[in-house]
């Protein structure tokens, strides 16, 4: 079954902390893994996507890092700021012949100032 | 400025009515994809379509119809066979990989009347 579980299902840091969003999947076969940030009311966003074959990509504030053997990735965002108040959702792409992005459910990250 | 651009951004449906949303994009993009969003949930993919005049059913299709005449254009249709319509509508598009670095729209909420 092509599932992606997150969690938790949300958060609540202090400005300057670190946060930190866990993905994990069941399908050997995604070849693709974005991260995508979505304010209230607006669609989601690119932040950060990964390839399997790389185990941390950073940028900026925002570091994903990937553990093929486990079937798990994380997002980390260092220095966490009350704009970064949103919703993320990892997500990850089958490959072959019918490419599916399959989604997970979200995590509601809150940064208290 | 490049960019999905959907219409409305609210929108009510009275029993037994078709709706159709907007989706226009300026980007040049080939792949167009339609999203459906429940609170607390991913996203589910409605239709898609890769290149003008093709569309492919995605994994929540029932009640939905599109069109793809254009390229810059995606509109859904929520047809009264969907019985639970109330959510929030996500075009967008992709001009990379299919499915990767998918550019959304700011969305349409659907409400029944």
């Amino acid at each position: 079954q092509q599932q992606v579980k997150q969690s938790p299902q949300s958060l609540i840091v202090q400005k300057g902390g670190i946060s930190i969003i866990n993905c994990a999947y069941e399908n050997t076969a995604f070849d693709y893994f974005p991260w995508y940030q979505q304010f209230p009311g607006k669609g989601p966003a690119l932040l950060i996507a990964i390839r399997p074959d790389v185990s941390e990509k950073k940028e900026g504030r925002f570091t994903i890092s990937f553990n093929k053997s486990a079937k798990q990735f994380s997002l980390h965002i260092m220095d966490s700021q009350p704009g970064d108040s949103a919703t993320y959702f990892c997500a990850a792409r089958t490959q072959g012949g019918s490419e599916k992005l399959v989604f997970g459910k979200g995590m509601k990250l809150t940064v208290n100032p | 400025d490049g960019g999905i651009t959907q219409s409305p951004k609210y929108l009510f449906r009275k029993e037994g009515q078709n709706v159709t949303l907007s989706c226009e994009q300026n980007l040049n993009h080939d792949a167009m994809y339609w999203y459906r969003q429940d609170p607390g949930q991913g996203l589910r993919l409605i239709y898609y379509s890769q290149i003008v005049n093709d569309f492919q059913k995605g994994d929540i299709a029932e009640g939905y119809s599109v069109s793809r005449e254009k390229k810059e254009s995606f509109p859904l249709t929520v047809t009264s066979a969907q019985k639970n319509p109330t959510a929030f509508y996500l075009c967008a598009s992709s001009g990379g990989g299919f499915n990767e670095k998918l550019f959304f729209g700011s969305g349409t909420q659907l409400s029944v009347l």
